[in-house]
């Protein structure tokens, strides 16, 4: 079984430009999740999807940070413009049902983001 | 707002000892917990779970316990091993919100 693909593993960029995240779920996984690491922290909730649909997005910085998934598949994560504090690993992890919290995430390698 | 504290960022010991890493929660909602480890370079992976109606979970070496009285679950590897050094954190969920501790590193010494 393919795990969860996430690209691009490493990517360096200057305060207030943009980027983007693409991942890839585990095939049949219907709900999506996107986490932002900081060094020293444990992984934080960005947003989830479930198919294409929005659930969660409340800690999703909506003002430079947005997220989408299309016909329920990949979904990729942009950030516009970068700050400082973006520095981070990006995690994308993907659940067969999700809807109900027990249930064990399966993660990707994450893209690993350094704002200059 | 770290509603999963793992206070011990780091944790060593040697090879075939036992490894107890500790969690502890402060929202009572959350009935479903989860440790996973996390090598360098790769994202987390899913190592053993309990459910809040059970108080012990064994897989082989891991073993989680869980006190819901005192909102504290740990971690039980034995015997540990080198290969069982990496980051290993604790989350907890409960209608679709999972938290996850900052992580303790293990170090497993030959």
């Amino acid at each position: 079984e393919a795990g969860v693909a996430q690209s691009p593993r490493y990517k360096i960029i200057e305060k207030r430009q943009s980027v983007a995240f693409w991942c890839n779920p585990i095939s049949g996984h219907a709900t999506l999740y996107w986490y932002q690491q900081i060094l020293g922290q444990g992984p934080k909730l960005l947003i989830q999807f479930q198919n294409n649909g929005v659930v969660d997005d409340s800690q999703l910085p909506k003002d430079r940070f947005s997220a989408e998934r299309l016909k329920g598949v990949d979904s990729t994560l942009k950030i516009q413009p970068a700050k400082l504090e973006d520095s981070a690993v990006y995690l994308c992890a993907s659940t067969e049902r999700g809807g109900t919290g027990n249930e064990k995430l399966f993660f990707g390698s994450g893209t690993q983001l350094s704002v200059l | 707002d770290q509603q999963v504290k793992q206070n011990s960022p780091s944790l060593s010991v040697q090879e075939g000892r036992i490894s107890i890493l500790n969690c502890d929660y402060t929202n009572s909602m959350f009935d479903y917990f989860l440790w996973y480890k996390k090598y360098p370079a790769e994202g987390p992976t899913f190592l053993i779970s309990i459910s809040s109606i059970k108080d012990k979970n064994e897989d082989g070496r891991f073993t989680v316990f869980l006190n819901k009285s005192a909102k504290h679950l740990s971690l039980h590897i034995v015997p540990s091993q080198p290969g069982d050094s990496a980051v290993y954190f604790c989350a907890a969920s409960g209608s679709n919100d999972m938290r996850f501790g900052a992580g303790t590193r293990l170090t497993v010494k030959p």
